[in-house]
């Protein structure tokens, strides 16, 4: 079951960062911190994901608070493109990997 | 690269039928997993597969089964359809020892199955 909380939609103008948060206060020690989106009705594509550190590709950025329990995804130049459903996702032991409610981003001309 | 590829991408069946959706991983994964996302909602993970071996069991119901072959494609077979198994069903894969991790899940375009 998902153990990650985000607000269900967010707007974000066109051409400024986007700041997606999510709440992960349960996660234990070994988890990862992954980010998907879904483009309607496409099949969940990966962003991004972490342990401890700030990650950054060629996609986003990923900020882990020191304690872990939450983090933030930034999208930094926001475009009509990345309108999506974005899912933060704790992995799982074993291989289960639950998609909680996700945060709907609306960016906007 | 090659993707996860999922067949058919679109399929129509009548309730109380049987039906098979099949998925190939990304070469060298050897894990698959299976998801279902009704309209509206989010994905579901329904079961994965380590190594041609059951690893994990999400909300599969009874009349659903699977399993991955030696060449480590996977199939869904789904009986007695009833109209709510209607929804597109994800399949995905990843490469790794059992348990994530930190590897990546890459996910397939996706089988829509109407059932009417």
């Amino acid at each position: 079951d998902a153990k990650t909380t985000q607000p269900p939609s967010m707007d974000c103008a066109e051409g400024r960062a986007a700041n997606l948060p999510c709440n992960h206060s349960t996660i234990s020690g070994n988890e990862y911190v992954y980010w998907y989106r879904q483009i309607h009705s496409q099949g969940p594509q990966y962003i991004i994901h972490g342990l401890k550190n700030n990650e950054t590709n060629e996609m986003a950025s990923l900020i882990i608070t020191e304690d872990r329990k939450s983090s933030t995804l930034i999208l930094p130049h926001a475009t009509l493109r990345d309108t999506a459903v974005y899912y933060c996702i704790l992995c799982n032991t074993g291989n289960q990997f639950y998609f909680g409610t996700g945060t709907s981003l609306t960016v906007i001309p | 690269a090659a993707g996860v590829i999922q067949s058919p991408r679109h399929l129509i069946k009548e309730k109380r039928e049987t039906a098979t959706l099949k998925c190939y991983p990304i070469p060298r994964h050897d894990t698959v997993y299976w998801y279902q996302q009704g309209p509206g909602q989010d994905p579901q993970f329904l079961i994965s597969f380590y190594e041609k071996m059951q690893s994990d069991k999400g909300s599969i119901p009874d009349r659903f089964s699977a399993q991955q072959f030696s060449d480590y494609h996977s199939e869904l077979n789904m009986s007695s359809l009833e109209l709510g198994d209607s929804a597109l069903y994800f399949c995905a894969s990843s490469l790794g020892v059992r348990g994530l991790s930190g590897n990546t899940i890459y996910f397939g375009e996706g089988s829509w199955l109407t059932v009417v």
